[in-house]
């Protein structure tokens, strides 16, 4: 089983910081890694697949990358909306345990 | 257009059974790995279980392997998820995926 580690659990950060969560797994997956964003009371949303795509209609101020084993996201210029808990998952398999980004 | 839709959601008493349906559009059922993820009331999302594309190899979370039974047919573009000795650690929304695609959820509510 591949097993994802995210770091870190909790991120303070504040409106225009530029913020990287990271993702670790046990084993190479690359590319099969996605990225999704929620809110709470809502369902999890996609944001990134296969590492790096962006899905459609989603900001372009959220980008992903890595290979192997090692997979990042990143916000450049976090606005309000974007306060939430992201999670990464393997393709049909485990998640990362989330991180929450939240306001300084 | 990836679109997954699940129906079979509902309030089920504690020992309970009910199943979960999916049916798949917009690329080659067949030729993909499927599963079924939940998410429990403030908690993370949960692998459940995944399927191969011929249904011969299948993967469980130890909490449900024993109880719940993952299934496809290929000739309906369908995945399914039987689950029985339902308890109310099980209420949650059940998402059926592809990859990173998943459907809108369907909730089930284990109660008495």
């Amino acid at each position: 089983d591949v097993r994802l580690t995210q770091s870190p659990s909790t991120l303070s950060a504040s409106v225009g910081d530029r913020v990287t969560i990271t993702c670790r797994a046990s084993q190479s997956i690359s590319p099969w890694l996605a990225w999704f964003q929620q809110k709470p009371g809502k369902a999890p949303e996609l944001l990134i697949y296969d590492t790096s795509k962006l899905k459609s209609g989603v900001p372009s101020r959220f980008s992903g990358s890595g290979s192997g084993a090692e997979f990042s996201l990143t916000i450049s210029g976090l606005q309000p909306d974007d306060f939430a808990t992201y999670y990464c998952q393997h393709y049909n398999s485990y998640f990362g345990g989330g991180t929450k980004v939240e306001i300084k | 257009e990836v679109q997954l839709v699940e129906s079979g959601g509902g309030l089920v008493q504690p020992g309970g059974s009910q199943r979960l349906s999916c049916e798949a559009s917009g690329f080659t059922f067949s030729r993909e790995w499927m599963s079924w993820v939940r998410q429990a009331p403030g908690k993370g999302p949960e692998l459940v279980a995944n399927i191969n594309q011929d249904g011969g190899e299948k993967n469980y979370v130890d909490s449900v392997r024993g109880r719940f039974t993952i299934s496809r047919d290929n000739a309906k573009n369908s995945l399914y998820l039987q689950m029985n000795s339902l308890r109310a650690e099980d209420t949650a929304v059940y998402y059926c995926a592809c990859g990173a695609f998943w459907g809108q959820g369907a909730l089930i509510t284990v109660s008495s």
